[in-house]
């Protein structure tokens, strides 16, 4: 079975610490990978996209990286702000089709206190 | 500016009744997607569409219904036979291509009265 995972379900760090959030998945044979933002209440906003011939992917203070041996990516987030505190969700899409169907992790809750 | 519009952002649902969350988007793109999301879980996909006329079955789509009459709306009806509704809907959109990032809407957070 297909499965992501994101572990912590939370974290809370203060402002200006480095840091960086995991996703795992069971299944190697990705297309690529996908990083979003979530405010609570509101949708997802896309963050960074990793295509499966892609070891990383950088946005600003942003910066997602891809191993697929080991079936694991993670977001790395320089120089926390407060209003970086949201819940942070990784999506796996599988195979070459064109349905574009994502798998997506249960999220890390990040607070960054001022 | 291009986006992703759901409406209603609240919605309440009384017993046996079939209610209608709307999806609209202005992107210009083909495919159009229905997610479900419950607290401490990932969302899961109820059904996708890929092009006009034409919707698919996702992991979840028992008690649901859509429809697919123009490229840019994509309608989703909670039925009667969906026995636990109560949870956060999302609707996406992307180009087509597998290489596209999905864009979102504000979601809907449906009850049950």
């Amino acid at each position: 079975k297909q499965e992501v995972t994101q572990i912590p379900a939370a974290l809370s760090v203060p402002e200006g610490e480095n840091l960086v959030l995991n996703c795992s998945f069971t299944d190697s044979a990705i297309y690529n990978l996908q990083w979003f933002r979530q405010d609570p209440g509101k949708g997802l906003t896309s963050l960074l996209l990793i295509q499966s011939s892609q070891r990383e992917q950088t946005s600003g203070r942003l910066n997602a990286s891809l191993d697929k041996s080991s079936g694991r990516s993670t977001l790395y987030i320089a120089a926390s702000q407060p209003g970086d505190s949201a819940t942070y969700l990784c999506a796996v899409r599988y195979g070459s089709s064109n349905t574009g169907k994502l798998i997506f992790g249960q999220g890390t809750t990040l607070q960054v206190k001022p | 500016d291009g986006g992703i519009t759901q409406s209603p952002k609240y919605l309440f649902r009384k017993e046996g009744q079939n209610v209608t969350l709307s999806c609209e988007q202005n992107l210009n793109h083909d495919a159009m997607y229905w997610y479900r999301q419950d607290p401490g879980q990932g969302l899961r996909l109820i059904y996708y569409s890929q092009i006009v006329n034409d919707f698919q079955k996702g992991d979840i789509a028992e008690g649901y219904s859509v429809s697919r009459e123009k490229k840019e709306s994509f309608p989703l009806t909670v039925t009667s036979a969906q026995k636990n509704p109560t949870a956060f809907y999302l609707c996406a959109s992307t180009e087509d291509g597998s290489n596209q990032p999905q864009h979102f809407g504000d979601g809907t957070r449906l009850s049950i009265l």
